[in-house]
C-alpha cells in the first residue's frame, strides 16, 4: 500500500511555543492531506482538509488561526501547532488521498503524540 | 450526514478463535466502505474496503468483511485470531471518493488473550 510518514513521533514543548508537524506521502501524489486529532480511547476528529494548493477547509468548532496548515506540495503538508497550550496536548494523525495505489483511499501517518508542559 | 455505530467497544476472545467486529452505517446514498486497525501508539493501517463488486472482500492479515446492504452492515471478521491480533479497529464510511472525507466508528478494542 501507500506510505505516509509523519514526523516528530513525539514532541515536549513548553506552553506558548509553537510546534510544526510534518506529513509526507512518500510514494504518491496527494492531492488531498487530511488533519485528525485523538484523545485517549477515542475515535479521530477531523480538523482540516487540505487540496494542494488551496487553502485548508476546518471542521467547525476548530480554530484556524491556532492550528495553521500549509500543503504546498504534493507530497508535504504541515500542521503547525502556535502558542500552544496543555489542552492542546493530544495525538494527532495525518491521512492524504491521490493519485495511482492512493485514488480515493486515505492512507495514515504513526500519529505524532503532542505534550505541552 | 452519515454515521457509523460500532456496537461493541470492547471484544474479548481467546486465541486461535473466531472473532466477528460489528459495523453498522446509516446514510441517504451509496457508501464505500473501510476498515482500519491501530496498534498502541500508532496510525492507522488499511486492513480492508468496499468500494465495489462483490460484497466480501477480504484483507490483510486473515481478515475479511461482508457488505450487506439491506442491513446496512459491514461487519469483519477472522476464522481464528491471534495474539498480536490486540488492537482497536474502526470502521468507516465516506460518500464522495472523490473528496474521501472519512466518517469513523468509535472504535472496537479486541482483545486476544492466550
Amino acid at each position: 500500500g501507500a506510505v505516509v510518514s509523519q514526523h516528530p513521533s513525539w514532541v515536549i514543548c513548553k506552553s506558548g511555543t509553537s510546534v510544526k508537524i510534518e506529513c509526507r506521502s512518500l510514494d504518491f501524489q496527494a492531492t488531498t492531506m487530511f488533519w485528525y486529532r485523538q484523545f485517549p480511547k477515542q475515535s479521530l476528529m477531523l480538523m482540516a482538509t487540505s487540496n494542494e494548493g488551496s487553502k485548508a477547509t476546518y471542521e467547525q468548532g476548530v480554530e484556524k488561526d491556532k492550528f495553521l496548515i500549509n500543503h504546498a506540495s504534493l507530497t508535504l503538508s504541515t500542521l503547525t501547532v502556535t502558542s500552544a497550550h496543555p489542552e492542546d496536548s493530544s495525538f494527532y494523525i495525518c491521512s492524504a488521498s491521490g493519485t495511482s495505489i492512493a485514488k480515493n483511499i486515505q492512507y495514515f501517518g504513526a500519529g505524532t503524540r503532542l505534550s505541552v508542559l | 450526514a452519515q454515521s457509523v455505530t460500532q456496537l461493541d467497544s470492547q471484544v474479548p476472545v481467546f486465541e486461535e478463535a473466531p472473532v466477528e467486529l460489528r459495523c453498522n452505517y446509516s446514510s441517504s446514498v451509496s457508501v464505500y466502505l473501510f476498515w482500519y486497525v491501530q496498534y498502541p501508539n500508532q496510525g492507522l493501517q488499511l486492513l480492508l474496503k468496499y468500494l465495489s463488486g462483490s460484497t466480501l472482500v477480504k484483507g490483510i492479515n486473515g481478515f475479511e468483511a461482508e457488505f450487506n446492504k439491506s442491513q446496512t452492515s459491514f461487519h469483519l471478521r477472522k476464522p481464528s485470531v491471534h495474539i498480536s491480533d490486540t488492537a482497536e479497529y474502526f470502521c468507516a464510511v465516506s460518500v464522495n471518493l472523490g473528496y474521501s472525507t472519512l466518517t469513523f466508528g468509535k472504535g472496537t478494542m479486541l482483545l486476544v488473550s492466550p
